[in-house]
């Protein structure tokens, strides 16, 4: 089945405590990407990456890092997460062409205390 | 830039009553429009994409969406309502010289019974 799949689906951490979020998807795409939902914000793009090992700013990078080194993952880093990083994160995926629509996790919420 | 709009923030409608989300847009170029449903906790689903061609497109769950190009419109439609249609709808756009997916704020649909 084709899919992308987010570890773990819920957390609760402190502030300055490093996390990682995973990210696999199955379906051999490109391109990659985070996202956060937070309430009257829509979702916003972190980071993206076009393929192995490029990556790229999104539009609220701030507090994040990624990383590319298989085709196939893309975690998200919080080196050290503070609360307003309390979010839900969305990892997707698409084939290179922009014709190509994304496919979605089914999301990371996440609590920083 | 790009961007998108959704201009409701909240869509009411009656069970079986035709029901219509709204999306404008602004792109450089041809752009490729998108739309997403997302049920409460639970990742973003595609519904249904314009590329080119027919301004009609069909998508899942007997939704379609109408382009139009003079108003840089977008709009998701349904002839008959079900109250599992109840959910946040967002629409995005994928430029023709990019990757980046930018996505509306969303507009949450109640079917009511």
């Amino acid at each position: 089945e084709a899919q992308v799949t987010q570890n773990p689906r819920y957390l609760i951490t402190v502030t300055g405590k490093k996390l990682t979020v995973t990210c696999s998807q199955n379906m051999n795409h490109e391109y990659m990407s985070w996202y956060r939902q937070d309430p009257g914000l829509g979702l916003r793009q972190i980071y993206y990456s076009m393929n192995v090992e490029v990556t790229d700013k999104g539009d609220v990078p701030e507090g994040y890092k990624v990383s590319r080194k298989e085709k196939r993952n893309f975690p998200l880093i919080l080196e050290s997460p503070s609360p307003n990083q309390t979010s839900l994160y969305f990892c997707a995926s698409s084939v290179a062409v922009n014709t190509g629509e994304l496919f979605f996790g089914e999301g990371s919420r996440l609590t920083v205390l | 830039a790009q961007s998108v709009a959704q201009p409701e923030d909240q869509v009411n409608v009656a069970e079986g009553n035709p029901l219509t989300v709204k999306c404008t847009y602004s792109v450089s170029g041809n752009p490729y429009l998108f739309w997403y449903v997302q049920y409460p906790n639970r990742g973003l689903q595609f519904l249904l994409k314009y590329i080119t061609g027919d301004n009609l497109v069909k998508g899942s769950y007997g939704f379609e969406a109408e382009f139009n190009k003079s108003q840089t419109s977008f709009h998701l439609k349904k002839p008959s309502a079900l109250v599992s249609d109840s959910a946040l709808y967002f629409c995005a756009v994928r430029p023709e010289w990019g990757q980046n997916f930018v996505f509306g704020p969303g507009t949450r649909l109640s079917v009511l019974p």
